[in-house]
């Protein structure tokens, strides 16, 4: 099993739709929690941290359901720029700490 | 302020050819992390370096190898190259303590194609 798997798409979504990416992990101790997203042939970046609680910026929302391993990100009123490929990633712990990122899932935003 | 720079940016070997990649870090980052990106994947975990220590290494066979100098900047090398390692090389740069907040800078990467 990998230990972040994500649904690789395309999502094919109009301009001003709702869309949802869902993101599982397999390490029950892992800690942190990230989106980040990259266009197409350049490099990842960071979208934003996944809180417990759950956390907002403007048009995304992300959220963490520890007893699932679960996590989700939720993006409202969907602009063509938007149109990239979002990856799921989970930080490891443990001495080395490193991120673990999942296959992403690639979004495009139609006119 | 400069960002992480990558050299070369797109290079083409030959099986069982030697490549080594470079990477300078943002200027006051300490940490170094490697990633190889295959085509419709996501970034594998290679190598992290702090302070000129190894400090991780991914599931990645022996020809596998990096090191990190005084100035924090990186190579990483891959001896006896197979077609299989056909992918984006990323390096990216964190500052000490900051992967919790999942701040990892990446730079453009190297493209390599192994024919």
């Amino acid at each position: 099993r990998k230990e972040v798997e994500q649904d690789p798409g395309p999502f094919n979504v109009p301009e001003g739709a709702t869309v949802a990416f869902n993101c599982t992990y397999s390490n029950s101790a892992s800690q942190s929690f990230f989106w980040y997203r990259q266009d197409c042939r350049k490099e990842p970046k960071l979208l934003m941290s996944v809180y417990s609680s759950g956390n907002e910026d403007g048009r995304f929302t992300a959220q963490l359901n520890r007893a699932s391993q679960y996590i989700s990100l939720l993006i409202r009123d969907s602009k063509l720029s938007d149109s990239a490929t979002y990856l799921c990633v989970v930080n490891s712990g443990g001495a080395t700490n490193k991120l673990i990122f999942g296959t992403g899932t690639l979004l495009a935003v139609q006119p | 302020d400069a960002g992480v720079t990558q050299s070369p940016t797109h290079l083409i070997k030959t099986r069982g050819q030697q490549v080594t990649l470079r990477c300078s870090p943002i200027s006051g980052h300490k940490s170094v992390s490697w990633y190889q990106q295959v085509l419709g994947q996501g970034p594998q975990f290679i190598f992290q370096y702090y302070e000129k220590e190894e400090r991780g290494r991914g599931n990645f066979p022996d020809r596998f190898s990096a090191r990190q100098f005084p100035n924090y900047s990186s190579e990483l090398n891959v001896n006896a190259l197979l077609l299989g390692d056909s992918a984006l090389y990323l390096c990216a740069s964190s500052l000490p303590g900051t992967l919790n907040t999942g701040e990892l800078f990446f730079g453009e990467g190297s493209r390599l194609t192994v024919l």
